[in-house]
């Protein structure tokens, strides 16, 4: 069965500082996504960014990027110029690729503190 | 284009008694699942559901739990005889799927938080 570790319960950050939250999946699928998302206290689930394994190329979406190793089956998160409204539970997510149920796996989250 | 819309969003329910979470994906999707998110927990799957058919439940307690996705109306989560380790919140998810499509995104609601007492 897949699985996804989230190593770090908890990060802080400086605001306009650079934070990295870290992830590892492991998986004997060739085909999978993986996903970063953001869970504020309102509870919401909001995808950050999305990385499909066939890709080389690291995904990014304006503050947000990837860095994705696949020999390695890690995926962390960089967030640069952190803003408040970054603080929030942060989940990765591994699906595997098109076909069957497509559900998703979740870590046990990252919680971010952003500092003034 | 109204979102994936949950009801109750809180439900609080006496230990014996049954709770009933509804789900009305997005306009258009014929795909819901359901996960659980335990306190301090990431979400757990529990369940996915196309119209009128349970595609996996793998995820799903063996009992006390069901789920259905009739042809007209919500999809509903009944959780009978509820416990206090029932306490959670609970998510759905709707989806669009395409056989042609490479990758279908699954869009959230906002949850039901269940409390047992």
């Amino acid at each position: 069965a897949q699985t996804v570790t989230q190593s770090q319960p908890e990060m802080s950050v400086q605001e306009a500082e650079t934070v990295t939250l870290s992830c590892t999946y492991d998986t004997s699928e060739s085909d999978y996504y993986l996903f970063w998302y953001k869970q504020p206290p309102s509870r919401q689930m909001i995808l950050v960014i999305r990385q499909e394994a066939y890709k080389q190329q690291n995904a990014t979406e304006n503050r947000f990027s990837v860095n994705f190793q696949k020999a390695a089956k890690s995926f962390s998160l960089k967030i640069s110029d952190s803003q408040l409204g970054d603080a929030a539970m942060y989940f990765c997510a591994y699906r595997r690729g098109q076909g069957g149920s497509e559900k998703l796996v979740f870590g046990k989250g990252t919680k971010l503190t952003v500092n003034p | 284009n109204a979102g994936v819309m949950q009801n109750p969003r809180h439900l609080v329910r006496r230990r014996g008694q049954e709770a009933r979470l509804r789900c009305s994906p997005m306009k258009g999707h014929s795909h819901v699942y359901w996960y659980r998110q335990l306190p301090e927990e990431g979400l757990k799957f529990m369940v996915y559901l196309q119209k009128e058919n349970i595609i996996d439940e793998s995820g799903m307690p063996k009992e006390r739990f069901s789920a259905e996705f009739p042809k007209e109306g919500p999809s509903i989560l009944r959780i009978q005889q509820v416990v206090r380790g029932d306490s959670a919140a609970y998510f759905c998810a709707s989806a669009s799927i395409s056989g042609r499509a490479v990758y279908n995104e699954q869009f959230f609601g906002p949850g039901t938080r269940l409390t047992v007492l």
